[in-house]
């Protein structure tokens, strides 16, 4: 069964300090997704990670994938206020037959303050 | 705009009453998914159906039934077996076929309330 952990999954941050959300997996996978929730809101996708090395980058955050570790991480440069979020990330767990499925962590809350 | 719709936003219901919660994409997807989540937690997967008619359980489906009649459509049942059905309901799409990747859609989730 393929388990996804993050860690931490309480992170209180300051404003302009930088910090990594890790993201581990238990079997091969070399698909990897990175989502944000807002509260009360539905999840919007961040990243999209598609092979070993895969390395992208939006603004304040920067996601890569190493598939020989079974790890992704999530890395925030000079925190602003506005990224105060829910960040998940979900591996995709192809079955036998061809079935299709994310596997998703609980989420790392992210606090940013002033 | 090609999205996925969720309705109602808010859904009140009392004990024992059955509840269907609509799901409808534009996107020409053919997976489509059904998550709970309750406050404080991640995704739960409820079912999923990757194509038309045909659909499978995932990780709590007891107390939920589903149908796929048309692919733009996946409503969501919850039934008064259900014993804690009060949770924020998230509906997904993906086509990896056409993609390449199972990134999944959200669509802006129902919140059911049964007292």
């Amino acid at each position: 069964e393929l388990k996804v952990e993050q860690n931490p999954l309480f992170l209180s941050m300051q404003e302009g300090k930088n910090y990594t959300i890790y993201c581990n997996y238990s079997t091969t996978s070399d698909r990897l997704y990175w989502y944000r929730q807002d509260p009360g809101k539905s999840l919007e996708s961040l990243f999209v990670l598609l092979s070993n090395g895969a390395v992208k980058q939006e603004g304040r955050l920067m996601a890569s994938l190493d598939t020989k570790a079974r790890l992704s991480t999530l890395h925030i440069t000079a925190a602003v206020h506005d990224l105060s979020a829910t960040y998940f990330c979900a591996v995709d767990m192809l079955r036998q037959g061809g079935s299709e499925k994310l596997v998703f962590g609980k989420g790392t809350k992210l606090t940013v303050n002033p | 705009d090609g999205g996925i719709t969720q309705s109602p936003k808010y859904l009140f219901r009392k004990e024992g009453q059955n509840v269907t919660l609509s799901c409808e994409q534009n996107l020409n997807h053919d997976a489509m998914y059904w998550y709970r989540q309750d406050p404080g937690q991640g995704l739960r997967l409820i079912y999923y159906s990757q194509i038309v008619n045909d659909f499978q359980k995932g990780d709590i489906a007891e107390g939920y039934s589903v149908s796929r009649e048309k692919k733009e459509s996946f409503p969501l049942t919850v039934t008064s077996a259900q014993k804690n059905p009060t949770a924020f309901y998230l509906c997904a799409s993906s086509s990896p076929r056409r993609t390449g990747s199972y990134e999944q859609y959200f669509g802006p989730g129902t919140r059911l309330t049964v007292t």
